[in-house]
């Protein structure tokens, strides 16, 4: 399976700033996946990142308050803006190699903290 | 639309004994997949197993092996012979058929907890 670093593992942040997070795949893929965990809930899609194309969004999230870059087929970013307590949650990149297994590999986690 | 439900929100077993954790989906695409993930408190996500609607036999991959059922619906995890070190949240999730979405639905998730 890919291998995934994400950057910060972990981040305090104040209300009304902005963080961006950076996911790092050790091979090519063609897409990328966002997600979100709130405290003690499951996980949701934020977004699916493709190269040379505009994020798709799912229900209930947009692209002012979660902008994502993928620059190429390695590197993806998801920035959460003007961030409130409620954003206090886990974000997860997630890729599916191009060929062969069907799983989805996920990154360690970006752990934030809204204060 | 897809779906899935974990019914048990947490569970405590005995260390040695096997647990099932329950899972049901619910899809009206012809092919799915579907999977279970381990997160332990650290926060990662680990993949444990992974299991086509078309695949005729159950899958297994060491002690975890997956019961499914598709007239039920239900793709049931079960952990043999568990250890402490098997204490996490498990989440069961499930990917359509269609041939752009890869993304995946997850279920609430079940904390197991394994007891000395």
């Amino acid at each position: 399976s890919a291998v995934i670093s994400q950057k910060p593992s972990r981040d305090i942040c104040q209300r009304g700033t902005s963080l961006t997070i950076q996911c790092q795949v050790d091979s090519q893929v063609t897409m990328m996946f966002w997600y979100r965990q709130q405290p003690g809930q499951s996980l949701t899609l934020i977004a699916t990142a493709n190269q040379g194309s505009e994020a798709t969004y799912e229900s209930g999230f947009v692209i002012d308050k979660f902008p994502i870059s993928r620059p190429n087929l390695t590197f993806s970013t998801l920035t959460v803006s003007n961030m409130s307590p409620e954003d206090s949650s886990i974000y997860l990149c997630s890729v599916k190699k191009n060929s062969g297994a069907n799983v989805l590999t996920f990154g360690a986690g970006s752990r934030l903290t809204v204060l | 639309a897809q779906k899935i439900t974990q019914t048990q929100p947490g569970m405590f077993v005995q260390e040695k004994e096997a647990v099932t954790l329950d899972c049901t989906y619910d899809t009206s695409d012809p092919s799915y997949g579907l999977f279970w993930y381990k997160q332990p408190s650290s926060g990662e996500m680990i993949f444990l197993i992974y299991q086509g609607s078309y695949d005729q036999q159950n899958a297994t991959e060491g002690r975890y092996s997956l019961n499914f059922q598709k007239a039920r619906k239900s793709a049931n995890l079960v952990i043999s012979a568990s250890q402490l070190g098997d204490s996490a949240m498990y989440f069961c999730a499930m990917r359509g058929g269609n041939q752009g979405a890869q993304k995946l639905v997850f279920g609430q998730g079940t904390r197991l907890t394994i007891n000395p």
